[in-house]
């Protein structure tokens, strides 16, 4: 399986343009976390799915974030219109099981830099 | 929600001797508490997980600690090796009961440097 797979590996935007981060998962996963890097916040979780049904959205920073899951093999995380404090790395992550257990797949994340 | 502290926020060995990574939690209905591994423009992988039911649990060189009473969990590495090298965190799921099941809380990480 060649995992999770994220693009862009680097963006580098200028304030005001539209950011489109994208996810394709392991197949047969049917849970996928968008979560944000920072030195100063750590990993954030931003939101997840369900079986493409976003299931926890309250991480997600203010409404200039969005994100959408329309089949179960594609998701995208859009910033509009991006601000240099969202500057960070954004990873897509997916996992099988329910529940408390289950290991979560990260992929190798999309570096953002807002200019 | 919950809240997961990860001390310390850099740890220095030399080869071969033993790294000891330290976390507490807040909710006390957590039950899940993985560590990942995170190596230098790569995503956090899983190395090893415990779950509340059990106090200690080990895999190679690599085994994890759980006082539930305390609330907290650590992560020993024996015999380290130079790429043990990397970020390590700590996480830590909430209870389904309060809809935190699927939601994991991750530790601030800990940069590991193993010196020849």
């Amino acid at each position: 399986d060649a995992g999770v797979i994220q693009s862009p590996r680097h963006e580098v935007t200028e304030m005001g343009q539209e950011v489109t981060l994208r996810c394709k998962p392991i197949s047969g996963h049917d849970y996928l976390f968008w979560y944000r890097q920072t030195m100063m916040r750590g990993l954030e979780l931003l939101i997840y799915f369900n079986n493409n049904v976003p299931i926890d959205d309250s991480g997600m920073p203010e409404d200039r974030f969005s994100a959408k899951m329309p089949n179960a093999s594609f998701s995208t995380l859009k910033i509009q219109p991006s601000e240099p404090r969202d500057s960070a790395v954004y990873f897509c992550a997916s996992r099988r099981l329910a529940g408390d257990t289950g290991e979560l797949f990260f992929g190798e994340g999309s570096r953002l830099t807002v200019l | 929600g919950e809240n997961v502290e990860q001390h310390p926020s850099t740890l220095s060995v030399q080869e071969g001797d033993s790294a000891v990574i330290k976390c507490t939690y807040s909710d006390s209905a957590s039950n899940y508490f993985p560590w990942y591994k995170q190596e230098l423009g790569k995503g956090p992988q899983l190395i090893i997980d415990i779950r509340s039911n059990v106090g200690e649990k080990k895999d190679q060189r690599i085994a994890v600690t759980l006082n539930k009473t305390a609330k907290h969990f650590s992560l020993h590495i024996t015999e380290t090796q130079p790429e043990d090298s990397a970020v390590y965190f700590c996480a830590a799921s909430g209870s389904i009961l309060t809809g935190g099941g699927n939601k994991l809380t991750f530790g601030t990480g800990t940069q590991l440097k193993v010196e020849l």
